[in-house]
């Protein structure tokens, strides 16, 4: 069940530096966004949340920034270790109508020890 | 473990064949989700069901159904299989259609 083979752009850092992810969402009306995780072999993981009345939300290691005026998604991962290794999607979800989330492409963070 | 269950892990058929996916939700989640992940589409959103009813469509095919069962469990078949169709299917619960879902591991099917 892994996502080998997905054409995504890489970021590669070193163990212990802090790496930050970008996501360009496409809906203005997008009123929760979320970051998942997935490691090879496994179904996405929740990470961190934020909803659009919010521009900045900490979780442990981790911190989401929205920028709603450019339409922007950021995930900063604090102190990375060799277990944050894996690929990374954000999400986008409106709470009316279809509450589907819509899916970002990912980015593949490498982190060499 | 994110307590939603899925299978087979692993499926290979042939074209034209037909598949059933089955997912098991979270105790307690009434709503289900069925997404497929593939090289060249990312994670793309199939279908929702809630409480045994359909919720909300998105790409799915023609070809592609879905239902939910009075123990709230989903099945996912897909028909007259196309190399196309090889990817993986993740099936995702939530409480509610405005809470987080949890994703199962996912059925890897390959149409040869």
């Amino acid at each position: 069940g892994e996502s080998v083979g997905l054409h995504l752009p890489t970021l590669s850092v070193q163990e212990g530096d802090n790496s930050i992810i970008n996501c360009a969402y496409s809906n203005s009306a997008s009123d929760y966004f979320i970051w998942y995780k997935q490691e090879s072999g496994k179904g996405p993981q929740f990470i961190i949340d934020i909803r659009s009345n919010m521009d900045k939300r900490q979780g442990q290691r981790v911190t989401v920034l929205l920028n709603k005026t450019v339409k922007h998604l950021s995930l900063q991962i604090a102190a990375t270790q060799p277990g944050d290794s894996a690929v990374y999607f954000c999400a986008e979800r409106r709470d009316t109508g279809r509450r589907a989330l819509t899916f970002g492409s990912g980015t593949r963070l490498q982190v060499q020890p | 473990d994110s307590g939603v269950t899925q299978t087979p892990k692993h499926l290979i058929t042939a074209t034209g064949q037909r598949v059933t996916l089955r997912c098991s939700p979270r105790s307690g989640d009434l709503s289900v989700y069925w997404y497929q992940q593939s090289l060249d589409q990312g994670l793309q959103f199939l279908i929702q069901y809630y409480n045994g009813e359909e919720r909300a469509k998105g790409n799915i095919l023609e070809r592609f159904s879905a239902q939910q069962f009075p123990d709230l469990h989903s099945e996912l078949n897909l028909s007259s299989l196309e190399l196309g169709d090889s990817a993986l299917y993740f099936c995702a619960s939530s409480v509610d259609s405005y809470n987080e879902q949890f994703f199962g591991p996912g059925t890897r099917l390959t149409v040869l």
